[in-house]
């Protein structure tokens, strides 16, 4: 059965900071990873999508990365702002499930 | 190009009442999925449709949960009767693409409180 955890489950940094959150999940056998983010009382805004056979996908100051043999992706944030506070979610696709993490509560402090 | 959207946002009823939520995917998507999540948890599926076949519904509690997607468009999710358990976020996405490679899209959410 498909586990995906996500640490730490909350983080605080300073504006400007550089930030790296962690996706792992139990089963390598995967078809993609998609990172959303969650503003609070919102849906799920998709960011990134990483197809199996990729290894990193970037859009703008984000950056995800997939390691399908150790079960890891990471998500980086590069410069960070206020505006970035909200709840990062991964979330994996595998046996025709798509399985979430709990998610990554971020907070940019001014 | 309209997002999903998804009503109502809001709503409180009393346990064993009835509610209906509807949700209207992105225009040309065929694949639409209802979920479920909980406070400080990430989402569960209840059911994913491809055009107007459920594909996967083994996770809908079939005993108080039913969804329709009649045309292969818009869907309804019902509880009947509700009980305080449900109450959470029920959140709508769709894809373009059927199977499990394309990207989701998800909308609003209808929140569900049950007293």
């Amino acid at each position: 059965k498909q586990e995906v955890t996500q640490i730490p489950a909350a983080l605080s940094v300073p504006e400007g900071e550089n930030l790296v959150l962690n996706c792992s999940f139990t089963d390598s056998a995967i078809y993609n990873l998609q990172w959303f983010r969650q503003d609070p009382g919102k849906g799920l805004t998709s960011l990134l999508l990483i197809q199996s056979s990729q290894r990193e996908q970037t859009s703008g100051r984000l950056n995800a990365s997939l390691d399908k043999s150790s079960g890891r992706s990471t998500l980086y944030i590069a410069a960070s702002q206020p505006g970035d506070s909200a709840t990062y979610l991964c979330a994996v696709r595998s046996s025709y499930k798509l399985i979430f993490g709990s998610g990554t509560r971020l907070l940019v402090r001014p | 190009e309209a997002g999903v959207v998804q009503s109502p946002r809001y709503k409180i009823i009393e346990k064993k009442q009835p509610v209906a939520f509807w949700c209207n995917p992105i225009s040309g998507h065929n694949t639409l999925y209802w979920y479920l999540q909980n406070l400080g948890q990430g989402p569960e599926l209840l059911i994913r449709y491809e055009n107007e076949e459920a594909v996967d519904d083994s996770q809908l509690p079939k005993d108080r949960f039913s969804a329709e997607r009649l045309k292969g468009v818009d869907s309804t999710l019902k509880i009947q009767p509700a009980e305080l358990g449900d109450s959470a976020v029920y959140l709508c996405a769709s894809s373009p693409e059927t199977g499990w490679h394309g990207e989701l899209f998800f909308g609003e959410g209808s929140r569900l409180t049950v007293l």
